[in-house]
């Protein structure tokens, strides 16, 4: 079966650039996607489609895909950006998270 | 705007079936697939499978013997069914709507609250 691998954790100081990797193989040949979950609340799609921002996210949230590892960046980050980031992609009409990375802004 | 809203048991017995109803409002269920996915307490995401507004259905493989996801269209409404069920079933339930170019399911847009099903006896 498929699988995205991401680093359990990343760290961050405030203003600076976050940068969370996603590995899978041949991902840049997928659509790969990113979700914030905040403690206590239910995901939200952060990036889709590689890059794309769905309405109201801020702009400092980007991503991109190549080869094997999709990268979501958050620029200028924030105290609220705190939170567990999870990859997903579909592989043969399945879809597939990562384990998921926890922010740590400090 | 589109809003989910899960539905159902909070606690199940090992070796029955767990049963969920995810209720759309704001929109309409046609032309669009709707999901399940599940989060143990304290773990990551896991997709169980979606469905279309039509009744086609994928599931997880990992899961697909004892999946059974409907739609009813008069309702806005879809359903969950996971058969004989243990504690490793135990985790928070969610409904999502999917995403999707063309034919081409791409992500999860929008999502209930959620909902804990606890498996004990």
């Amino acid at each position: 079966s498929y699988e995205l691998t991401q680093p359990p954790s990343v760290s961050v100081s405030p203003g600076q650039t976050a940068s969370i990797p996603c590995s899978g193989d041949k991902l840049g040949n997928k659509y790969a996607c990113w979700y914030q979950q905040r403690p206590g609340q239910s995901p939200v799609l952060v990036i889709y489609q590689d890059s794309k921002r769905p309405s109201g996210i801020p702009e400092r949230f980007s991503g991109s895909n190549s080869g094997n590892t999709a990268t979501l960046t958050i620029s200028g980050t924030q105290a609220m950006d705190e939170a567990d980031y999870y990859c997903q992609a579909w592989d043969s009409s399945t879809g597939v998270f990562g384990g998921g990375t926890k922010l740590t802004v400090l | 705007q589109v809003q989910l809203q899960e539905s159902g048991p909070g606690l199940v017995k090992p070796s029955e079936t767990l049963s969920l109803t995810c209720t759309v409002s704001g929109g309409s269920i046609s032309s669009y697939y709707w999901s399940w996915i599940r989060q143990p307490p304290g773990k990551g995401l896991e997709w169980i499978g979606y469905i279309y507004y039509s009744g086609s259905t994928t599931y997880n493989p990992s899961l697909k013997s004892r999946v059974t996801i409907s739609v009813d269209t008069s309702k806005n409404q879809f359903s969950l069914k996971l058969s004989s069920v243990t504690a490793a079933d135990t985790a928070v339930y969610y409904c999502a709507r999917v995403l999707k170019t063309g034919d081409l399911a791409i992500a999860f847009d929008c999502w209930g609250q959620g909902t804990l099903v606890t498996v004990s006896s």
